[in-house]
């Protein structure tokens, strides 16, 4: 199974509203990330998570609060967003939490989030 | 830093024609070169990668990719293209500071017509 899950699929919120994305792997992969995307532009990393330790935080603005419960489930919880914040949010997993970067990322089918 | 340049925004190509997608690369050490391509909608796919050894790499759906030391680059290349190949595609080279990290390219739209 190389897949990557990601719920719920569309996401309409508010400026003040609370909600969260969810991503599940079951690869056995011990890295996980958070991406955002713009339309045809490439993803921007926004965090890393390596045995369920947070590893790389890109400076994202803390109206983004990552979460990684167990080894196969990665949060990203969502909280007083602006408009601007509207993208494509993708998940991805690979076999490689160290440095090495020998391993590919597989990435789930992501997101559509608009915050109106 | 690292880095990697895909100097064309889009590559049109009729079905049945050999393409090609460039992919030029900078970096301080030995690179780790990543092809990924994004169907409309979809996130991204792995197609393959060149970590050493041959420097012609054999991925999914009949793409390929040479890794050329002397000029920096990893194009990436299918024989004969399909209508179905129509995607954005994306160049990708490992950080070396943090491995698991990918910098990307701005990435390629290819175009295919029947």
């Amino acid at each position: 199974d190389t897949e990557v899950t990601q719920t719920p699929k569309h996401l309409v919120m508010g400026m003040t509203n609370k909600k969260s994305l969810k991503c599940e792997q079951h690869m056995g992969h011990r890295a996980m990330y958070w991406y955002k995307q713009k339309a045809k532009k490439p993803p921007e990393l926004m965090f890393v998570y390596s045995y369920e330790k947070l590893s790389i935080n890109e400076s994202v603005p803390s109206r983004f609060s990552p979460e990684c419960p167990n080894s196969s489930l990665l949060n990203l919880h969502l909280h007083a967003l602006q408009p601007e914040d509207s993208a494509l949010y993708l998940c991805a997993s690979s076999q490689d939490p160290g440095t090495a970067g020998l391993y590919e990322q597989y990435f789930g089918p992501g997101t559509r989030l608009t915050v109106t | 830093a690292q880095s990697v340049a895909q100097p064309e925004d889009q590559v049109n190509v009729a079905e049945g024609n050999p393409l090609t997608v460039k992919c030029t690369y900078s970096v301080s050490g030995n690179p780790y070169l990543f092809w990924y391509v994004q169907y409309p909608n979809r996130g991204l796919q792995f197609l393959l990668k060149y970590i050493t050894g041959d420097n012609l790499v054999k991925g999914s759906y009949g793409f390929e990719a040479e890794f050329n030391k002397s000029q920096t680059s990893f194009h990436l290349k299918k024989p004969s293209a399909l209508v179905s190949d129509s995607a954005l595609y994306f160049c990708a080279v490992r950080d070396m500071e943090y491995g698991n990290k990918l910098v990307f390219g701005a990435g390629t739209i290819l175009r295919v017509k029947s």
